[in-house]
């Protein structure tokens, strides 16, 4: 089975400061896909990144990027030059194709951007 | 295009009462999916389908039923609705086993 921690449930930062948000994992496949998602107050799940498990290069997008640790089972998102409208729940999620169609989401961590 | 559309937005029912939660997307996506979300909790898989005619179990199926006659819709039946149903339900679809999930806005269903 597939597990997904995410061990901050609240987090705050000031505007246009950088934060990181952990998410660490357990799994035993060696094919997946991470993934961070935001929720906004709307409640609409909005995809944020994505990392190939298979990629070295972590990826970027704008002022969103990851570190992921494949051996440590660490997918962090760090983000930069924080806005007001980062504030919402952040999830990692994990897609494994050869473990069903399933996204495994961890707990969520709840970001709020101070001006 | 509209991507994934739910409705409705926001319903009541009661102990017993059946409902439809209605799904479509309109990027000929081969899968599909539906999660609910309780509070403070990431999403659970309840069903899925890999494309028209073909569906199978998540997580937490029981109590759900699903069908999928065509590719653009993907309705999710409550046949006798329990208060453990309340929830927020989204449904999601994608391209291919590799390619990343979107979702519709949710539907937030209280059960009394």
């Amino acid at each position: 089975a597939q597990t997904v921690t995410q061990s901050q449930p609240e987090m705050s930062v000031q505007e246009a400061e950088t934060v990181t948000l952990s998410c660490t994992y357990d799994t035993s496949e060696s094919n997946y896909y991470l993934f961070w998602y935001k929720q906004p107050p709307s409640r609409q799940m909005i995809l944020v990144i994505r990392q190939e498990a298979y990629k070295q290069q972590n990826a970027t997008e704008n002022r969103f990027s990851v570190n992921f640790q494949k051996a440590a089972k660490s997918f962090s998102l760090k983000i930069s030059d924080s806005q007001l409208g980062d504030t919402a729940m952040y999830f990692c999620a994990f897609f494994f194709p050869d473990a069903g169609n399933m996204l495994t989401f961890g707990g969520g961590t709840r970001l709020m951007v101070k001006p | 295009n509209a991507g994934v559309t739910q409705t409705p937005k926001f319903q009541v029912l009661k102990t017993g009462q059946s409902m439809t939660l209605q799904c479509a997307q309109d990027m000929n996506h081969e899968y599909m999916s539906w999660y609910r979300q309780d509070p403070g909790m990431g999403l659970r898989l309840i069903h899925y389908s890999v494309g028209a005619g073909i569906t199978d179990q998540g997580e937490v199926p029981n109590g759900y039923n699903v069908s999928r006659s065509t590719t653009e819709d993907f309705p999710l039946r409550l046949l006798s609705a329990a208060p453990s149903q309340t929830s927020v339900y989204f449904c999601a679809s994608h391209r291919g086993v590799q390619s990343t999930q979107y979702f519709g806005p949710g539907t937030r269903l209280l059960v009394l």
